[in-house]
């Protein structure tokens, strides 16, 4: 498909393991954001890349978020030990610029 | 079923009527702003967007509207049908940080009766 791609689309934890989330952002978007959507909130930011240079990650909640894009595409956010806070709706977005960007339909991860 | 001035978190109108959905920001840096629609279980969507150096923009049944001076944002839809049932989302980014960086506000969910 032409569009951002994420999976699981559903990830259950229980407290305490690591998840893995990937995005698949669209073919030739250098932009990429990562951010996370609580239960009747706004989306807030996480995590920028351009291409593979992580610019801002002001918005990662503790270190044990991480966020990497190796080869500039494909990105995968890892989060380590997880809590319940953690438990949240996370979205991709790429763009090839500074307009419109194009969302993922997320991943619901549900800590246990 | 339209409401001016007030940024309401749900908002009911009858298919056919004009809903207008408002937005307060924040940043007076800001200088980019774009309205999104989410459906349950989606990503939020693209619907329009304006620039700091405008104050109206007209879309396929939808406007927006920018005031800088109180810092408001309203997003009308003419028409409004059952698939703009949905929640709405106003954002905002700068041109000077992150290419594109937004910051969402609170949503309004939007619901069209038949």
């Amino acid at each position: 498909g032409a569009g951002v791609s994420q999976s699981p689309r559903y990830k259950v934890a229980k407290r305490g393991q690591d998840v893995a989330l990937r995005c698949d952002p669209i073919s030739g978007h250098v932009s990429l954001f990562w951010y996370q959507q609580a239960l009747g909130q706004g989306p807030e930011f996480l995590t920028y890349f351009q291409n593979e240079a992580q610019l801002d990650k002001s918005g990662l909640p503790s270190d044990r978020f991480f966020a990497e894009r190796p080869e500039g595409s494909v990105s995968t956010l890892k989060i380590q030990r997880t809590q319940q806070e953690d438990s949240a709706v996370y979205l991709c977005a790429s763009h090839t610029g500074f307009s419109e960007q194009f969302f993922g339909p997320g991943t619901r991860l549900t800590v246990l | 079923g339209e409401s001016v001035g007030l940024h309401l978190p749900t908002l009911s109108v009858q298919e056919g009527d004009n809903s207008i959905i408002n937005c307060a920001y924040s940043n007076s840096a800001s200088d980019y702003f774009i309205w999104y629609k989410q459906e349950s279980g989606k990503g939020p969507q693209f619907i329009i967007d304006i620039r700091s150096n405008m104050d109206k923009r007209q879309g396929q049944r939808v406007t927006v509207l920018l005031n800088k001076t109180v810092k408001h944002l309203s997003l009308q839809i003419a028409a409004t049908q059952p698939g703009d049932s949905a929640v709405y989302f106003c954002a905002e980014s700068s041109n000077n940080t992150n290419a594109g960086k937004s910051t969402f506000g609170d949503g309004t969910t939007l619901t069209v009766k038949p």
